[in-house]
């Protein structure tokens, strides 16, 4: 399996301009998470989906942040407007159920798309 | 928002030397987990450990449990230069979840 991929790796905007992150996660997981990394905040958890279904966005920052996912191969964090305080690494990770009740387990995370908001 | 806090935040030590790196938590757990990131990658899952258990290896790898003081620490025996890295440890909540990681601790192993 190829893990998970993001897509893109790097991205610079300026202020004001939307920005889509994309992951796909690994074939057959049915969960799927979305992290933000800075120095000062470490990683947060922003979304986390079930089946392609958002369970808890109680980490979204604000409403510029929005996130789907409209297959289970596919799923999109955008940002609109973007801000320089957005700055940060976004990963992706996925995971299948783990056990009765698919209680958490092993996370595979991506190498994560590097946003630079000028 | 971060659940665990790790100790140290650095670590800096020889390499043969054993790292032994401390995470705290705040609210009951179903299970806890050890990451690892190498410098601008994304994170590489090590061990988990359930609530119900206390200790666990897996090869240079030993990790604790003490639910009753919400704490854990990661052993890594005989350290590698290669070992370099931040380590987080990760708790999944009583729901099961979500999972969600300290603010990590850098090692550095030196040749």
């Amino acid at each position: 399996d190829a893990g998970v991929i993001q897509s893109p790796r790097h991205e610079v905007t300026e202020m004001g301009q939307e920005v889509t992150l994309r992951c796909k996660p690994i074939s057959g997981h049915d969960y799927l998470f979305w992290y933000r990394q800075t120095m000062m905040r470490g990683l947060e958890l922003l979304i986390y989906f079930n089946n392609n279904v958002p369970i808890d966005d109680s980490g979204m920052p604000e409403d510029r942040f929005s996130a789907k996912m409209p297959n289970a191969s596919f799923s999109t964090l955008k940002i609109q407007p973007s801000e320089p305080r957005d700055s940060a690494v976004y990963f992706c990770a996925s995971r299948n159920r783990a056990g009765p009740g698919g209680k958490a387990g092993e996370l595979f995370f991506g190498e994560g798309s590097r946003l630079t908001v000028l | 928002s971060q659940q665990g806090e790790e100790d140290p935040q650095a670590l800096s030590i020889q390499e043969g030397e054993n790292a032994t790196m401390n995470c705290s938590y705040k609210t009951s757990i179903n299970n806890l987990q050890w990451y690892r990131q190498n410098s601008g990658r994304g994170l590489v899952h090590l061990i988990l450990i359930r609530s119900n258990e206390r200790e666990k290896h897996s090869g240079r790898l030993r990790v604790t449990l003490d639910t009753s003081k919400k704490s854990s620490s990661l052993l890594i025996t005989a350290s590698r230069a290669a070992d370099t890295a931040s380590y987080f440890c990760a708790t999944g909540d009583t729901g099961g979840f979500k999972t969600i990681f300290g603010a990590g601790t850098r090692l550095f192993v030196k040749a």
